[in-house]
């Protein structure tokens, strides 16, 4: 199976919002709602943010929402700061006991 | 707090084994099931292999298939990636992660992750 689809890079300057979208198949995102999203700074550990679509775990920032329309998921940081700028990962559960990840997106704060 | 400390990465040739071990503390571990992700430059991050929670079902990679093992010691708290007829290919940062379900099926994603443990298959 192929991974997902994320955009390579998003840009945003602070305080604006910014949307990363992860495009998988009627297999995996569309089929599940087990979409999942990850922050990774250089150097360091994924930091799970989103999960099952929407759900947000506890610590996570309001400012990271998520949400699932048909085969797409979508990252949405609002407010955007300085802290946000970091690499974001989407996963998806895509049958037979199996988990996709997205190539990932460079978030960029200008 | 929830810590997962991986061991046993390291420099190979192609074609010997490794095996990588991945220690948790801070919660009941024989509760959850586990995870191997891996992450290199050119390919992100894959997720490798999965185990349940009471070691029942185990899960992998189509290209790992038959090459690695994944298991875990309760007893031990500790959870394994026995790595057989390495590959270039397999050379990456390996983590072990949590799968957040408790004693149910794995959900497939993961709560907390291990701080990486690098393997290089090289000649």
């Amino acid at each position: 199976q192929s991974a997902l689809t994320q955009p390579a890079s998003v840009s945003g300057s602070p305080g604006q919002s910014i949307t990363i979208s992860c495009a998988g198949t009627s297999s995996d995102i569309g089929s599940y709602n087990l979409v999942s999203w990850y922050q990774q700074y250089p150097g360091k550990a994924p930091k799970l943010i989103i999960y099952e679509g929407s759900q947000r775990p506890s610590g996570v920032s309001y400012r990271f929402s998520g949400s699932t329309s048909g085969n797409t998921a979508s990252l949405t940081i609002s407010g955007l700061q300085d802290e946000d700028e970091a690499d974001y990962f989407c996963c998806s559960y895509s049958g037979y006991s199996t988990s996709l990840f997205g190539g990932g997106t460079k978030v960029t704060v200008l | 707090q929830v810590q997962l400390v991986e061991s046993g990465g390291g420099v190979v040739r192609p074609g010997r084994s490794l095996r990588l071990s991945c220690t948790a503390s801070g919660f009941t571990f024989r509760d959850h099931g586990m995870h191997w992700v891996r992450q290199t430059p050119g390919k992100g991050l894959e997720w490798v292999a999965a185990i349940w929670h009471d070691g029942s079902n185990k899960y992998y990679l189509d290209s790992v298939k038959g090459r690695f093992t994944i298991s875990r010691d309760d007893s031990r708290n500790t959870l394994y990636l026995q790595m057989n007829s390495l590959r270039v290919e397999d050379t990456a940062v390996y983590y072990c992660a949590r799968d957040p379900a408790v004693k149910l099926a794995t959900l497939f994603y993961f709560d907390y992750w291990g701080q990486g443990n690098l393997v290089t298959v090289s000649s």
